[in-house]
């Protein structure tokens, strides 16, 4: 499979605290993407980075790129109660048409 | 604000039923996309189309066919409904290849 896949699975931690969450893919991308799921709704997008970029920043989120390693990591700092979601990296390929999608790490930050 | 809109947000049908799921989006996107999500499996492609009366197979086709007679509109259906359809199917569209997806607010189909 091509898929992206997060980990951990399910990460629980407390307001204000940082989340880290990981995604490790198999085969050379063109870009690789972010995005976050509500209970029930659909994905938005974060973040997209680059295969030539290492670390990309957008508000309290950062998201570093090892293509060496065919792994990247999305970083939430000073999380939030509304930061309650799913994440899910997505891979794309070089012929674009198709994103890959893991099965997300699911974030739980207790007020 | 830009959208994706999918016709219904709950949907209830009987096995062997024909189903139309439809998506709008307004934002002039050459590409769209349906993915089917299940618990422990992700978001799975079903089918894809990069330009209207296009269409390509993703991952899991079987039992399913599309129709994009218009640039904003893409309808998946599901030719005689069955219980292993049963998921939460999302609709998306893209403009190029460097940009995300818009996702619309997805549609649960339940097949009794």
């Amino acid at each position: 499979s091509q898929q992206g896949e997060e980990d951990p699975q399910a990460l629980s931690i407390q307001e204000g605290e940082n989340a880290t969450m990981n995604c490790s893919y198999k085969t050379s991308i063109n870009n690789l993407q972010w995005y976050r799921q509500n209970s029930g709704r659909g994905l938005v997008h974060l973040i997209l980075i680059r295969s030539n970029e290492r670390e990309k920043h957008s508000g309290r989120l950062r998201v570093t790129l090892d293509t060496s390693k065919k792994s990247s990591s999305l970083l939430i700092t000073a999380s939030r109660a509304a930061d309650t979601a799913s994440y899910f990296c997505a891979t794309v390929l070089y012929n674009f048409n198709k994103f890959y999608f893991g099965s997300g790490t699911k974030l739980n930050v207790k007020p | 604000d830009v959208k994706v809109t999918q016709s219904s947000r709950y949907l209830v049908k009987r096995t062997g039923e024909k189903v139309f799921l439809e998506c709008v989006q307004d934002m002039d996107h050459e590409n769209m996309f349906w993915y089917r999500q299940d618990p422990g499996l992700g978001l799975r492609l079903i089918y894809f189309s990069y330009d209207v009366k296009m269409k390509e197979k993703g991952d899991i086709p079987e039992g399913y066919s599309v129709s994009r007679e218009k640039k904003e509109r893409f309808s998946l259906i599901l030719e005689s409904a069955s219980t292993n359809q049963t998921s939460m199917y999302l609709c998306a569209s893209r403009p190029t290849s460097n940009y995300g997806y818009t996702f619309g607010s997805g549609t649960r189909l339940t097949v009794v």
